[in-house]
């Protein structure tokens, strides 16, 4: 058990549909990342938050927004999804220090019909 | 964009055999880390080499960083069936700092 907690473990869904998941860090890690898993593009990197400011970026499309509240837990928002949307969702936790050591939750699986 | 190509994508060999998995980039890590992925969890860290030539090793497995810090190789002796699963070559961007993963390696290690 990494102590990252991520909910729904799986969840589906239509298109245009509007969704959101949840992270919970391990307990004292303030750096929470997302990424996005599949098949064709594998682990994809979207976006960073340290102690609930955004600190990195990657390639995530304008229709996905996250945030990191006061209690260091954290939301990504997926709207108008489609089909391309299915895939796996992690959440990781760090401290967000040194060469960071990062805990992934078991993921949520996110499928678009 | 800094990227990282893993070869073979695919691994199936036989219980006892050794192997080595690579790691692959034409840009500079400040440091580079190895992870384990099964079926239906995320990945899990094995080890951070961060010194141009740093050698590693975990029990059967022996990790080395290339002198130049832009490649990375996993070697495991003598494999068992509980190796199996995606292992994950990830680098820390020099712009910005995010974590970027190789496609993985998956490996299939049969009784």
């Amino acid at each position: 058990d990494s102590g990252v907690t991520q909910t729904p473990k799986h969840l589906i869904t239509a298109t245009g549909q509007r969704v959101t998941l949840r992270c919970s860090p391990r307990s004292g890690d303030l750096s929470v990342y997302w990424y996005q898993q599949s098949l064709d593009q594998g682990l994809q990197f979207l976006i960073q938050y340290y102690n609930g400011e955004e600190r990195a970026k990657g390639n995530i499309l304008e229709r996905f927004s996250a945030q990191q509240f006061p209690d260091l837990h954290s939301e990504l928002n997926l709207s108008s999804l489609e089909l391309g949307d299915s895939a796996l969702y992690f959440c990781a936790s760090s401290d967000g220090t040194g060469f960071e050591k990062l805990f992934f939750g078991s993921g949520t699986q996110l499928s678009v019909l | 964009t800094q990227l990282l190509e893993q070869s073979p994508q695919f691994l199936s060999i036989q219980e006892g055999e050794n192997l080595t998995v690579y790691c692959n980039s034409s840009s500079v890590f400040s440091s580079l880390q190895w992870y384990r992925q099964e079926p239906g969890e995320g990945p899990v860290l094995l080890v951070t080499v961060v010194t141009g030539g740093e050698v590693k090793k975990l029990k059967r497995l022996t990790f080395q960083f290339g002198d130049a810090r832009k490649d990375s190789s996993l070697h495991i002796t003598a494999a068992q069936p509980g190796d199996t699963g995606l292992y994950l070559c990830a680098g820390r961007d020099n712009q910005g700092g995010k974590l970027i993963f190789g496609q993985g390696t998956e490996l299939s290690v049969k009784p």
